[in-house]
């Protein structure tokens, strides 16, 4: 069985505060796909980020960028300087390869990100 | 172009009563998936089809059941609902039929109360 753990259920931070949100896994899968999707109030989950298990190279994109340990089943996203555009509800999701799993995203709880004026 | 749509976006229902929730995937997109979200929760995997075969299902009772059009647009219908089928309804597009190949492409979701 696949399981995300997102451990911190809200953050509240300043604006221009950098910020990260943690993502625990587990999978039996030797391949697998690690997700990022961010959620605003409007209710649309916004596709962020796909990492493959091979790939362990940290990831930038502008202000976001992404830290994957597997020998900590770790998949860590980190936003610099954040804006209170950033306000939303963060998803780290698992796709694993066997088992007939590989066509599905198994989702964390999320963690509600608040950013203040 | 336009990106995945879903109708109506919301609904309140009666314990009992049967729902129909459509989705129209993005344009070029044969893969519809579907999700449910209740409140303060991740979503959880319901169905996927796939050039309009069901390709997966999740862990959700036989009330639950869903089809996919020539058009690849699709329905998920629910029938005989419980106060605990109250929630947010997504339905997601994707290009191939996993997701390791294409993500997937979420909608605004479909909110349905069960009174």
């Amino acid at each position: 069985a696949q399981k995300v753990t997102q451990a911190q259920t809200e953050i509240s931070v300043v604006e221009k505060e950098d910020v990260t949100l943690d993502c625990v896994y587990e999978t039996r899968d030797t391949t697998y796909y690690l997700f990022w999707y961010k959620q605003p109030p409007s209710g649309e989950l916004v596709f962020l980020i796909r990492r493959n298990s091979f790939d362990e190279q940290n990831e930038i994109s502008g202000r976001y960028s992404w830290n994957f340990q597997k020998s900590t089943s770790s998949f860590n996203f980190t936003i610099t300087a954040s804006q209170v555009v950033d306000s939303a509800v963060y998803f780290c999701a698992l796709s694993g390869m066997g088992g007939g799993s590989n066509y599905k995203l198994t989702f964390g709880k999320g963690t509600l990100l608040t950013v203040n004026p | 172009d336009a990106g995945v749509t879903q109708s109506p976006t919301h609904l309140i229902k009666t314990r009992g009563q049967q729902v129909t929730l459509r989705c129209s995937p993005i344009s070029g997109h044969k893969s519809v998936s579907w999700y449910q979200q209740v409140l303060g929760q991740g979503p959880q995997f319901i169905f996927q089809y796939y050039e309009k075969e069901e390709r997966g299902r999740g862990n959700f009772p036989d009330r639950f059941s869903a089809r996919q059009f020539p058009n690849y647009s699709s329905e998920l219908n629910v029938n005989a609902l419980l106060l605990g089928d109250s929630a947010l309804y997504l339905c997601a597009s994707s290009l191939t039929r996993e997701s390791r190949n294409s993500p997937l492409h979420f909608g605004n979701g479909t909110r349905l109360t069960v009174t």
